[in-house]
C-alpha cells in the first residue's frame, strides 16, 4: 500500500493561510492525491482530491508539482473551526485507503 | 454523514462477550469499510467489502469478523471481546469516481462512529 509522509502537527493563528505538505515519493501513475479532514469524535470527511497541477474548491486548494512526489494542501484564512486532523492519502480506486496519523492542525485565536 | 448510520453509538461490555456493531447506508454504494481509531494511531482498516459477495481483511482483522448482509448493511463482530479492542469504530462507504487522468478514485463517507469500551 502506498504511503505518505506529513508533519505530525502544526499551529496557526486565526486569519492566516495554512499550508500542509505531504510527501509521496512512490506515487503510482494511477494514484490520485486525496485529503480528508477529521474533527474530534467524528469520522473523516473528504475535502479535496487532485491528480496534477492545482485544484481549488470552496474549502481548500491543492497544489501538485509536475513530478507528483509531493503535494500541498492550502487552507486560506483559517478560523478556530478549522482545528482538526488532516490526512493525505493516495487513491488508485482499486485498493482501500490507508489513513496514517495525519497532521493535527491547531488554530489559535 | 447522515446517510451512513452506526448502531450502537456507545457500548460498554465485558471481556469475553460477543459484540456486533451494525452499519447501514442509504447512499447506494457498493463499497463498505470498517476502521478502528485509537488515540495517536490514526485510522486502521479492519475489513472491507467491494460488493455484497466480497469480503477482504484489512491490516488488523485478527479478533474480528464481518458480514455483508446486503448492499446497504455491513456488520462487524468481535467474537470474544478483549480490553485492547477498546476504541472508536468507524464504518465508511465509498463511491468510485472517474478523475481527470482517466483512472478512478474513491470518495469515502464515514458514519458517526461507535465508541466501544471493553472492561
Amino acid at each position: 500500500l502506498a504511503k505518505t509522509t506529513q508533519p505530525i502537527s502544526m499551529d496557526s493563528y486565526e486569519g492566516q493561510e495554512v499550508n500542509i505538505t505531504c510527501s509521496h515519493n512512490n506515487i503510482a501513475t494511477n494514484d490520485y492525491i486525496t485529503w480528508y479532514q477529521q474533527f474530534p469524535s467524528q469520522g473523516p470527511r473528504f475535502i479535496i482530491q487532485g491528480y496534477k497541477t492545482k485544484v481549488t474548491n470552496e474549502v481548500a486548494s491543492l497544489f501538485i508539482p509536475a513530478d507528483r512526489k509531493s503535494s500541498t494542501l492550502s487552507l486560506p484564512r483559517v478560523s478556530l473551526s478549522d482545528t482538526a486532523v488532516y490526512y493525505c492519502l493516495l487513491d488508485s480506486g482499486n485498493t482501500p485507503l490507508v489513513f496514517g496519523k495525519g497532521t493535527r492542525l491547531s488554530v489559535i485565536a | 454523514d447522515a446517510d451512513v448510520t452506526q448502531t450502537p453509538r456507545n457500548r460498554i461490555t465485558k471481556t469475553g462477550k460477543r459484540i456486533m456493531l451494525e452499519c447501514s447506508q442509504t447512499k447506494g454504494h457498493d463499497r463498505m469499510y470498517w476502521y478502528r481509531q485509537d488515540p495517536g494511531l490514526g485510522l486502521r482498516l479492519i475489513y472491507y467489502s467491494f460488493d455484497v459477495k466480497d469480503i477482504n481483511k484489512g491490516e488488523i482483522s485478527d479478533g474480528y469478523s464481518v458480514s455483508r448482509q446486503a448492499q446497504a448493511k455491513f456488520s462487524l463482530s468481535l467474537e470474544s471481546a478483549i480490553p485492547n479492542q477498546t476504541a472508536l469504530y468507524f464504518c465508511a462507504t465509498s463511491d468510485l469516481r472517474s478523475g481527470a487522468s482517466g483512472s478512478s478514485y474513491n470518495e469515502q463517507f464515514f458514519g458517526p462512529g461507535t465508541r466501544l469500551t471493553v472492561l
